[in-house]
């Protein structure tokens, strides 16, 4: 069964701060998916990434994929207020047969980013 | 843009209820799926449907059952609510080739009492 586990759950920055996000997952995945979730709302959809080594980098936030580690990494730069949301990554389940688009995810890491 | 809607934002049934929440999306999507989000434990596969009249059990299925009688539509039931299933709700939807990539909609607040 894949678990995934985020850490930290919950994470408290300055503006202004360098911080990582860390997405561990426990069996073999090639994709991963990092969305955000605004107070009160819905989820968005902030990167896909699709094989081992893969970068993607939008504003102040950059993800990476190492699939031998089973890790996916969020790293916030000079945080911003703007920032303040919660986190979550997804995992593709690999297993025999069609997996029908279904995810797994992490627990969600609260992030506030404070003056 | 893919647009998913669902019937209600916020609810509140009693104990032993039947509650039904609606979810429809306008992209001709294949996929649907149910969630439950819960402080702590993320998002958590209810059901998911693939076609009409096609579902498959989730991770935590036990007390619910869904209905998609129509492409755009996909029902999740609460046969007798309870307390614990005081959660919110989000479905959300996809298709192939992308079949990964969701689209979510705004959320269910469901309290039971």
């Amino acid at each position: 069964e894949l678990k995934v586990e985020q850490n930290p759950l919950f994470l408290s920055m300055q503006e202004g701060k360098n911080y990582t996000i860390y997405c561990n997952y426990s069996t073999t995945s090639d994709r991963l998916y990092w969305y955000r979730q605004d107070p009160g709302k819905s989820l968005e959809s902030l990167f896909v990434l699709l094989s081992n080594g893969a970068v993607k980098q939008e504003g102040r936030l950059m993800a990476s994929l190492d699939t031998k580690a089973r890790l996916s990494t969020l790293h916030i730069t000079a945080a911003v207020h703007d920032l303040s949301a919660t986190y979550f990554c997804a995992v593709v389940p690999v297993a025999g047969g069609t997996s029908y688009g279904k995810l797994t995810f992490g627990q969600g890491t609260i992030l506030t980013v404070h003056p | 843009d893919v647009k998913v809607t669902q019937s209600s934002r916020y609810l509140v049934k009693r104990t032993g209820e039947k509650v039904f929440l609606e979810c429809v999306q306008d992209m001709d999507h294949e996929n649907m799926f149910w969630y439950r989000q819960d402080p702590g434990l993320g998002l958590r596969l209810i059901y998911f449907s693939y076609d009409v009249k096609m579902k498959e059990k989730g991770d935590i299925p036990e007390g619910y059952s869904v209905s998609r009688e129509k492409k755009e539509r996909f029902s999740l039931i609460l046969e007798s609510a309870s307390t614990n299933q005081t959660s919110m709700y989000l479905c959300a939807s996809s298709q192939y080739p992308r079949a990964h990539e969701q689209y979510f909609g705004p959320g269910t607040r469901l309290t039971v009492t």
